[in-house]
């Protein structure tokens, strides 16, 4: 059963325009989320993250947007940038005891 | 910082061989994550310590693997005997608070057993 899920597999986006990726998760529970980027032969490299007492953070080109009536969280990216082409995964986490990440989407953004 | 070392990068080994995977924290950092990457399971928690304590060891898959934390400045993932679908990437990431902060990841190592 997964907790998180991130339904789009793969996106691809003009450079310029903006980048949408959706995650979707179960436990009401979870109270921290995060969104992690990682390149090929790399580890994930931490974004940005939300409280679930928030319902938006935005750091620069980035911004996360928490629906928790839906158990929906959103990372919005603009304008994207070709250097922004890697796999973004969603995490939640509860009281720090558990922390769950999905599957990954992977962004290509197009020049 | 060099940030979280982890080595081998790469271990190619036969089926029912022991395998150690080794991870260096960030100095500070008194949480440590062993996670195992899948193409079928995504990214899955295996063990997590507290101040070289392990806290939760519900993600480890079987009693072939352990995970012992003898200092803060390292720890291992043993995984005896090794099986094929034990194939993976295997990731270490440290943190300094359990809330509120994120995981800083290692480079990972990519095991094959053959």
């Amino acid at each position: 059963d997964q907790q998180v899920k991130q339904n789009s597999p793969s996106l691809s986006v003009q450079e310029g325009r903006i980048s949408i990726l959706n995650c979707d998760y179960t436990n009401s529970m979870f109270d921290y989320f995060l969104w992690y980027k990682k390149y090929p032969a790399e580890g994930p490299t931490f974004l940005i993250s939300i409280s679930s007492i928030k319902d938006k953070n935005e750091d620069g080109r980035f911004t996360v947007f928490l629906n928790k009536s839906a158990k929906h969280l959103s990372l919005h990216i603009v304008p994207s940038q070709p250097g922004d082409s890697a796999v973004y995964f969603c995490a939640a986490s509860n009281y720090g005891q558990n922390f769950v990440f999905g599957p990954g989407t992977r962004l290509s953004v197009l020049p | 910082d060099a940030g979280v070392i982890q080595s081998p990068r790469h271990e190619v080994t036969e089926m029912g061989q022991e395998v150690t995977l080794r991870c260096k924290p960030i100095s500070g950092h008194d949480y440590l994550f062993w996670y195992r990457q899948t193409m079928m399971r995504g990214l899955e928690l295996l063990i997590y310590f507290n101040n070289n304590v392990p806290i939760d060891d519900s993600g480890m898959p079987e009693d072939r693997f352990s995970a012992k934390m003898p200092n803060a400045s390292f720890s291992t993932l043993k995984i005896q005997p090794s099986e094929p679908r034990d194939s993976a990437v295997y990731f270490c990431a440290t943190r300094i608070s359990m809330r509120g902060n994120e995981q800083f990841f290692g480079p990972g190592t990519r095991l094959t057993v053959l």
